[in-house]
């Protein structure tokens, strides 16, 4: 059973744009959320991450937004560059005990 | 930020042998660390949470005979699959928390092939 979708596969936006990937969930324990940048043959790396306290995180050009009702998180990118093409996975943990992370979007930034 | 490291970062390995992948923290103490697999367009699936000087905990469906892990000291954990077959041929990462958030750092993985 997964507990974080991402329903988009794939997305691309054309470089200086936003881009905005979007992650559900249905666990309403989940207390803390995360996305994480992936290259191929790499391990995950740490983007930006939120806490079910807040609504917004903003970090740079990365923004998390957390709708806990529509158990909802939206990661925004602007001005989206051509480097920031990756797969980019949200995680989500029930106080740091286990963390389960969607399939990933793929994004690609066209210059 | 921390530096995690895995080693081999591609292993290419027979049917019914066993292989080791090793996990080490390299600028801080790791308590715990976390051992995932990925397969292709898939999700990270986490296979076990490994903590030092004790047994680690396993998730449902994960046979912990078959991928045994030991985390003797605080910068190294190792994952064995043992007695590979090809449906192991996976990319196995591994990871740690080091501070007092819930932020993950990742090692680079390793890709396991069995033929």
């Amino acid at each position: 059973d997964q507990q974080v979708k991402q329903n988009s596969p794939s997305l691309s936006v054309q470089e200086g744009r936003i881009s905005i990937l979007n992650c559900d969930y249905t666990n309403s324990m989940f207390d803390y959320f995360l996305w994480y940048k992936k290259y191929p043959a790499e391990g995950p790396t740490f983007l930006i991450s939120i806490s079910s306290i807040k609504d917004k995180n903003e970090d740079g050009r990365f923004t998390v937004f957390l709708n806990k009702s529509a158990k909802h998180l939206s990661l925004h990118i602007v001005p989206s560059q051509p480097g920031d093409s990756a797969v980019y996975f949200c995680a989500a943990s029930p106080r740091g005990n286990q963390f389960y992370f969607g399939t990933g979007t793929s994004l690609t930034v066209i210059p | 930020g921390a530096v995690v490291s895995q080693h081999p970062s591609w292993v290419i390995c027979k049917s019914g042998t066993s292989v080791k992948i090793e996990c080490r923290s390299l600028d801080f103490q790791a308590t715990t660390m976390f051992w995932y697999r990925q397969f292709p367009k898939q999700s990270l699936m986490l296979m076990a949470t490994s903590n030092e000087g004790s047994k680690a905990t396993y998730e449902q469906g994960v046979e912990k005979d078959k991928f045994l892990i030991n985390h003797a000291s605080l910068t190294l954990s190792t994952l064995t699959v043992t007695s590979a077959h090809p449906e192991d041929s996976s990319f196995y990462i591994c990871s740690t928390i080091p501070g007092q958030t819930y932020e993950q750092y990742f090692g680079p993985g390793t890709r396991l092939t069995v033929t």
